[in-house]
């Protein structure tokens, strides 16, 4: 079945340092990619999302690029702030059908970020 | 802006007695809603999903079961709680096929 493997936290950085949560994935076919985040005291929600190889999902500075040949989703920002600090989930869907409204989430990467 | 509301935010049950989790959600129309459950050490699991009113689907055969009565209101049901349910669930809404905000969660200890 589909899985999704991210690094094990905690992450902990300085303000300004740069950023790279891993994530890697097995599906069958091409799924689409997606990161969620979760700020304290706040409900998870969507980041960014890619739906095709070497598609770059984009938003508040971090980005993530979709790599078939990898198998990979890295997470990444040039330079981290406080406001930073959360808990990211790596996540897939299957593409086709009925299970496109199917997520498959990995455990979940705490990152905190240092003044 | 939208919001969503799920509550409680924790409950504590006896093991056979009925479960009744309620989601709603505010300033969006005919979102697709979710149910999740996250269990201790694992991912989030999807649950149910629904597409419209009365539209059930449900991803993983269990004894829960979900409603949906109205537009933006999404009900996480079971008659009779198994100690393997307890979990974090969480209920989450989207516009398209991913959700795209989730509720706070609700931490449910079956004794």
């Amino acid at each position: 079945g589909d899985s999704v493997t991210q690094m094990e936290g905690p992450v902990t950085l300085s303000e300004e340092a740069f950023l790279t949560i891993n994530c890697t994935y097995t599906a069958t076919g091409y799924p689409s990619l997606f990161w969620y985040v979760q700020y304290p005291g706040e409900g998870l929600q969507l980041l960014l999302k890619a739906t095709k190889a070497d598609d770059k999902g984009s938003n508040k500075g971090f980005e993530a690029t979709y790599r078939k040949e990898t198998t990979s989703f890295h997470l990444e920002k040039g330079s981290v702030q406080v406001s930073d600090s959360a808990v990211y989930f790596c996540a897939l869907s299957p593409r086709s059908g009925g299970s496109n409204y199917k997520l498959t989430f990995g455990k979940g990467t705490l990152l905190t970020v240092n003044p | 802006s939208q919001t969503i509301h799920q509550w409680p935010a924790t409950l504590v049950q006896p093991v056979g007695s009925p479960l009744s989790l309620e989601c709603t959600v505010e300033g969006t129309s005919n979102p697709n809603l979710y149910w999740y459950r996250q269990a201790a050490g694992r991912g989030l699991q999807l649950l149910f999903y629904s597409v419209g009113i009365g539209q059930i689907s449900s991803e993983v055969p269990q004894n829960l079961s979900a409603s949906r009565p109205q537009d933006r209101q999404f009900i996480l049901s079971s008659k009779k709680l198994l100690l393997s349910d307890s979990g974090f669930y969480l209920c989450a809404w989207g516009l398209g096929a991913q959700p795209q905000h989730f509720g706070d969660g609700t931490r449910l200890s079956i004794l």
